[in-house]
């Protein structure tokens, strides 16, 4: 089992939809979860950062982390053509500084 | 805050040459940085983790005297890739962390070498 997973996609919504981007990761001590957004030929920038179960809501983003059942998703509301790009799921365990990434997840907001 | 900047951003090279890419935090220091490559659609893989002042722990798998690692100061790390090939042809990433913030990314160095 792969340690971070996310289906790869492309999920495709029109404007003003929820996108939902949805990981899981691996049964560990798992401590800081993340999600990154990438646009084609860039670096990864930081949208999110989650670090206890419910929801942690910033502007159209909303993250959700469930401990119990080894998930985090991410909300995007009132989706835009400029949220197009590639979402990242990050996952940080206890006792190390190692993140470490799933495939992403290749999203589509059609105008 | 927490800015990371990568220099250069791109880079062409013969085969069997070196490059060295530069990893500086411009506004906080940075014990611990760590150094990515991505392949194209695929995603980031850690191939090392840089310590200031100490020895670079690499990732199974990734050759360290092929990718040298160099952590002197608290701002700055560097990735030498060694006798490139065109297989090292890739996107290289470096981060860091600050305090309360997630992980910060420099802008990346694409490396094509021919």
């Amino acid at each position: 089992q792969k340690e971070v997973e996310q289906n790869s996609g492309p999920l495709s919504v029109p404007e003003g939809a929820i996108a939902s981007l949805n990981c899981t990761y691996s049964d560990r001590v798992s401590q800081s979860f993340f999600w990154y957004r990438q646009y084609s030929g860039k670096s990864p920038e930081l949208i999110m950062s989650i670090y206890s179960n419910g929801d942690k809501e910033d502007g159209r983003f909303t993250a959700q982390l469930n401990k119990a059942s080894q998930y985090v998703s991410l909300l995007i509301r009132d989706s835009q053509p400029s949220d197009s790009a590639t979402y990242l799921c990050a996952v940080n365990w206890a006792g190390g500084f190692k993140t470490i990434f799933g495939a992403g997840t290749r999203l589509f907001v059609k105008a | 805050g927490a800015v990371v900047s990568q220099h250069p951003s791109w880079v062409i090279c013969k085969s069997g040459t070196s490059v060295k890419i530069e990893c500086r935090s411009l506004d906080f220091q940075a014990t611990t940085m760590f150094w990515y490559r991505q392949f194209p659609k695929q995603s980031l893989m850690l191939m090392a983790t840089s310590n200031e002042g100490s020895k670079a722990t690499y990732e199974q798998g990734v050759e360290k005297d092929k990718f040298l690692i160099n952590h002197a100061s608290l701002t700055l790390s560097t990735l030498t890739v060694t006798s490139a090939h065109p297989e090292d042809s890739s996107f290289y990433i470096c981060s860091a962390k600050q305090t309360n913030y997630g992980y910060t990314f420099g802008s990346g160095t694409r490396l094509t070498v021919v």
